[in-house]
Parts: C-alpha cells; sequence; structure tokens
C-alpha cells in the first residue's frame, strides 16, 4: 500500500518561500509514476499546483509555474514543493498525490498539510 | 473561476438518486477521460470513477459515471448518508502545454 506524508512549516511570512516535502512509502519515486502537489484554499475546491516524473521531468500549473519548484530526493525517496512570493492567496492545505503515465487519476493521496502565509 | 463547471450542490433523500454535471471544453473533457473524486469532511480526496465510467476496487457500483462531448456526469443512486460529502470532477487540459484542471466542487447533501 502507497502512503504518502506532508511535512514543512505551518507558518510561512508574506513574500516568503513555502516549502513542503513528501515522504513516500510503499512505492520508489524512481517507478514510473507522476509525483504531484495539489492545494485547496479554506472553504475551496481543488487545485493543481505541479507534478515530477522519475527523470525529474516536470509539470506545473500555468497560473503558478513562475513562482512554483517541485524537485526529487531519490536517496530519501522524498518529492518537495517550493513556491515562492507567497501571500495570504497562497494558504491552502497542500497535499501530494501520485499517479500512473498517460493520463492515469491520482490514485493515491497524503493527509495534507496545512499552509497559513500570514505576517 | 474553476476550468471545469460544476453545480455547487445537489441534495436528495436516502435512497434517491443524484446526478453531478460536469461541463468542460474540447481541450479538455471534450478529449480526455474524465475522472471523479469523493471528499469527506477533514479527509484527502479519494479516487471514485476513472477514465469516464470506471470504478476502483472497493468503490460501490450504486456510483457510475458517463460523458458526453464536453460533459461529465456522477450518478448516486441509492443515497446514504455517508455519500454526504464533496465531489469534484477532474481532467488534463491540452492547452497552455498542458495540466491537471478541476471542477469548483459539488457538496451533497442528504436530507
Amino acid at each position: 500500500q502507497v502512503q504518502l506524508q506532508e511535512s514543512g512549516p505551518g507558518l510561512v511570512r508574506p513574500s516568503g518561500t513555502l516549502s513542503l516535502t513528501c515522504t513516500v512509502s510503499g512505492d520508489s519515486i524512481s517507478s514510473g509514476k507522476w509525483w504531484s502537489w495539489i492545494r485547496q484554499s479554506p472553504g475551496k475546491g481543488l487545485e493543481w499546483v505541479g507534478e515530477i516524473y522519475r527523470s525529474g521531468s516536470t509539470n506545473y500549473n500555468p497560473s503558478l509555474k513562475s513562482r512554483v519548484t517541485i524537485s526529487a530526493d531519490k536517496s530519501k525517496n522524498q518529492f518537495s514543493l517550493e513556491v515562492t512570493s507567497v501571500t495570504a492567496a497562497d494558504t491552502a492545505v497542500y497535499f501530494c498525490a501520485t499517479r500512473g503515465t498517460g493520463y492515469y487519476p491520482f490514485t493515491y493521496w497524503g493527509q495534507g498539510a496545512l499552509v497559513t502565509v500570514s505576517s | 473561476q474553476s476550468v471545469l463547471t460544476q453545480p455547487p450542490s445537489a441534495s436528495g433523500t436516502p435512497g434517491q438518486r443524484v446526478t453531478i454535471s460536469c461541463s468542460g471544453s474540447s481541450s479538455n473533457i471534450g478529449s480526455n477521460f474524465v475522472n471523479w473524486y469523493q471528499q469527506l469532511p477533514g479527509t484527502a480526496p479519494k479516487l471514485l470513477i476513472y477514465a469516464d465510467n470506471q470504478r476502483p476496487s472497493g468503490v460501490p457500483d450504486r456510483f457510475s459515471g458517463s460523458k458526453s462531448g464536453t460533459s461529465g456526469s456522477l450518478a448516486i443512486s441509492g443515497l446514504q448518508s455517508d455519500d454526504e460529502a464533496d465531489y469534484y470532477c477532474a481532467t488534463w487540459d491540452a492547452s497552455l502545454n498542458g495540466y491537471w484542471v478541476f471542477g469548483g466542487g459539488t457538496k451533497v447533501t442528504v436530507l
């Protein structure tokens, strides 16, 4: 059974950088899957942030692309998210998730981590 | 403003059938599979339907999906109190180099 667990600071100052890590167990991030970040603002819907493949290839949401970087650490079986120049609009629960190649759906999800942007 | 349009709410009494629509365009639903997720309060979304009408193992056959043109649909038959949740449609959008898009979500209430 694949399990994903998000971790990182719960509070980030405006204009700062949001950083989160997703630790994967039960599978290898070097396997043929995409490893994704999806966020949900309080009381709002889901927004796909971006994803990374084992090769290091990445896809990003066009609306966030200029501020987002997703990277992977194969030695730790983790992948990470960085969002720069954050504002209150970036306050959200951030989920990590995984899907197969092609247009496979997001099959496994982490429990989510709340990140609040506030001074 | 979500790329995919869902009604904000739907409701029914126990045993009834509820249908949720998901409207998109030729660059998303019109050319790719629709997936549906169920999100119970305070939890992560769970895959409910994939590839328009396929159920993952363990999902009751009370849940069914369909697609026609640029719209998808989720039906819940024999509505139960446990079905009270938010439901989201999602698909790949081929515009702007491609990205995943979600509907705004539909809150299902069991009366």
